[in-house]
This record gives C-alpha cells, structure tokens and sequence, in this order.
C-alpha cells in the first residue's frame, strides 16, 4: 500500500531554515508529482508547492518564491522541501501529499499523506 | 488566485440527520475540478470527492458531490459518528487552494 513517511519535528529560530523530507512506498515514485501542504495551528489547509519527480519540475505558490526548493531523490523515493528565511508564522504542520494524476503537468488532488511534520519556529 | 468561500463555518447536526456544505468559487472552474476532504484532529486529510462528483476509493456512498462553474455541494446523506469533522473543499483548475473549512460538530 502507498505509504508517505515524514521526518521528526523541528524546533527553529527565526531566519533560520528547514528540511523536510517524505519517504515513499507502495508505487512507483517517478510515476506521481509530490505537493506540499501546510496547516498552521488550528488553521486551514495552505498549498506550499509541488514537485514532478519524473522530471524535476517545480511548482511554488507564489507566496512562497524565492524562500521554498522542493527536490527529490528518485534513489530513495524521497522527496523534500527546503523553506528558508523562516519567520514565526510559518509555525505549522507540513505535510507531504502525492498528486492523484500520474505523470502529471501540473497539480491535481491528494489521494495519499504523510503523517505531518511540525516545523516550531521561535525565538 | 481562486479564492473558496465555504459556508456554514459550523454545522451542528445529530447522527442520522442529512448534512450539506457548501463551496463557493471566485470564478468558474473549467472540468468541476474540485475536491472535497475530511480532517479529524492530529489526522492528515482524508480525500472524500474529486471531479466535484466522483467518490475516492473506499468512501461510503453516503458521502455525495455535485455541482459546477462556482457553485458546489458535498451532501452527507445520513451522520454517522465518525464523520464529525472538519471539511475543506480545494479546487485544482490552477495553482491549488483551499476553503476555509466547515467544521461539523454533533448537536
């Protein structure tokens, strides 16, 4: 079955960075982008970006430009998210998610998730 | 930006009653690309509807979606306990975003 295991909480500075990563089992990891979602506490549900692993290409809200770098290692079935310059308000669970449409262009929906990260920021 | 408006913000029904929520585009979405999903507490989402109308894998069938353009609808056809939860549709017509949620607590 598909499974999406996520790394250890963090506990950051302001204006520090962090990583993330999303191991993935059950399927073929080339086959289906990877998106990333975040939920700040008892907030809503925010779309940080995607990834197409099959070809390395990228897709940031645009919130998030210029402080985001998701990558993948198809080696390991890993995906990760670098966010940088991280401010208070990006206190939140982060969560990987695979895209539902295989060898997709662009973002769809989100069949299968991680179990979420909670990325602490805090002076 | 597509913006979701979703409504009510909190529903309080009784287990057995007949729930429906709604989803509100800022414009029209092309191909009902629009899903819904169900979060309990410390759970990641859950994917309930997508293509508006199309049931994922393993969702009861008490569970429905319909509607088009900027107007859609998830119908919960009889409360079961489980389903107390919060709901957020998300449309995928461009950059993904999401409703702000209904949370749907027992009466």
């Amino acid at each position: 079955q598909v499974q999406l295991v996520q790394s250890a909480a963090e506990v950051k500075k302001p204006g520090a960075s962090v990583n993330v990563s999303c191991k993935a089992s059950g399927y073929t990891f080339r086959r289906n982008a990877i998106n990333w979602v975040r939920q700040a506490p008892g907030q809503g549900l925010e779309w940080v970006g995607w990834i197409n692993p099959y070809n390395g290409k990228t897709n940031y809200a645009q919130k998030f430009q210029g402080r985001v770098t998701m990558s993948t290692d198809t080696t390991t079935s890993t995906a990760y998210m670098e966010l940088r310059t991280l401010r208070s308000d990006d206190t939140a669970v982060y969560y990987c998610a695979r895209d539902w449409h295989p060898l997709s262009a662009k973002p769809y929906f989100f069949e299968h998730w991680g179990q979420g990260t909670v990325i602490s920021v805090s002076s | 930006e597509i913006v979701l408006t979703q409504s009510p913000g909190t529903l309080s029904l009784s287990p057995g009653e007949r729930a429906t929520l709604s989803c509100r585009a800022s414009q029209s979405l092309s191909s009902s690309h629009l899903a819904w999903y169900q979060q309990k507490p410390g759970q990641p989402p859950r994917l309930l509807i997508y293509g508006a109308s199309s049931r994922a894998t393993g969702i009861p069938d008490r569970f429905s979606g319909s509607g088009s353009g900027t107007d859609f609808t998830l119908t919960i056809s009889r409360l079961e306990p489980e389903d107390f939860a919060v709901y957020y549709c998300q449309q995928y017509d461009n950059s993904p975003t999401f409703g702000q949620g209904t949370k749907m607590e027992i009466k």
